[in-house]
């Protein structure tokens, strides 16, 4: 089955600096790859995902790369503000998988920006 | 916020007692699941319904039990639990049968005392 190994673990940063999360994946099949945000005693909320035919996806302050042949994919966060302090969680699934319903989530990142 | 919804919000309970968690969903989706979320720990996935049917049952004991009575309704019996049983569980949906983005409820935040 799938593996998603992310790191940090723990990230902290000043304000206004960049924020970057990694992830990588061992099924080859996984083809959508979305990161979830989870502020203290909240639940987890898609932030932004992204599919394999696409290598960079854009949101604002959020981007989220993806490299099919090394695996990878990772999560940056530019200018940071304090509301930006949560746990982010990257994960991988194959879109229309059939019997394969599973998104698989990585560990998690606390991250903590800093005023 | 009103999308996925779960009762109770917290949950204190004996050993020997025998409670249910409710989880309801009001998107229209076709798949249900059950995540435990312990401290430093990945979101555990526990259950997976579609079209009611349950199809994913990722080694959980047996003390859980999970009820799919329609597509819009998930519950989870609980029944002589563990200490290290307590956490958060969360209840997600998602729209089709493959892996897209799930809709997370707020969660029961569970003690077993």
């Amino acid at each position: 089955g799938e593996n998603v190994e992310q790191h940090p673990s723990t990230l902290s940063v000043q304000e206004g600096d960049s924020a970057v999360i990694k992830c990588t994946y061992s099924d080859s099949a996984s083809n959508y790859f979305p990161w979830y945000k989870q502020e203290l005693g909240k639940r987890p909320q898609l932030i932004i995902d992204i599919r394999s035919n696409v290598g960079e996806k854009k949101d604002q302050r959020i981007a989220v790369t993806l490299n099919k042949t090394a695996k990878h994919f990772s999560l940056h966060i530019t200018e940071t503000q304090p509301e930006d302090s949560a746990v982010y969680f990257c994960a991988a699934s194959v879109l229309g998988g059939g019997s394969n319903y599973k998104l698989t989530f990585g560990k998690g990142t606390l991250l903590t920006v800093n005023p | 916020e009103t999308g996925v919804t779960q009762t109770p919000r917290h949950l204190v309970m004996g050993m020997t007692n025998k409670k249910s968690l409710k989880c309801e969903q009001h998107l229209g989706h076709n798949a249900m699941y059950w995540y435990k979320q312990s401290a430093k720990k990945p979101l555990e996935l526990m259950f997976v319904y579609s079209l009611e049917e349950r199809v994913e049952n990722n080694s959980v004991p047996s003390r859980f039990s999970p009820e799919c009575p329609n597509s819009s309704h998930l519950f989870l019996h609980l029944h002589t639990l563990q200490p290290e049983d307590s956490a958060l569980y969360l209840c997600a949906s998602s729209q089709g049968q493959g892996g897209e983005e799930q809709y997370f409820g707020p969660g029961t935040r569970l003690t077993v005392t």
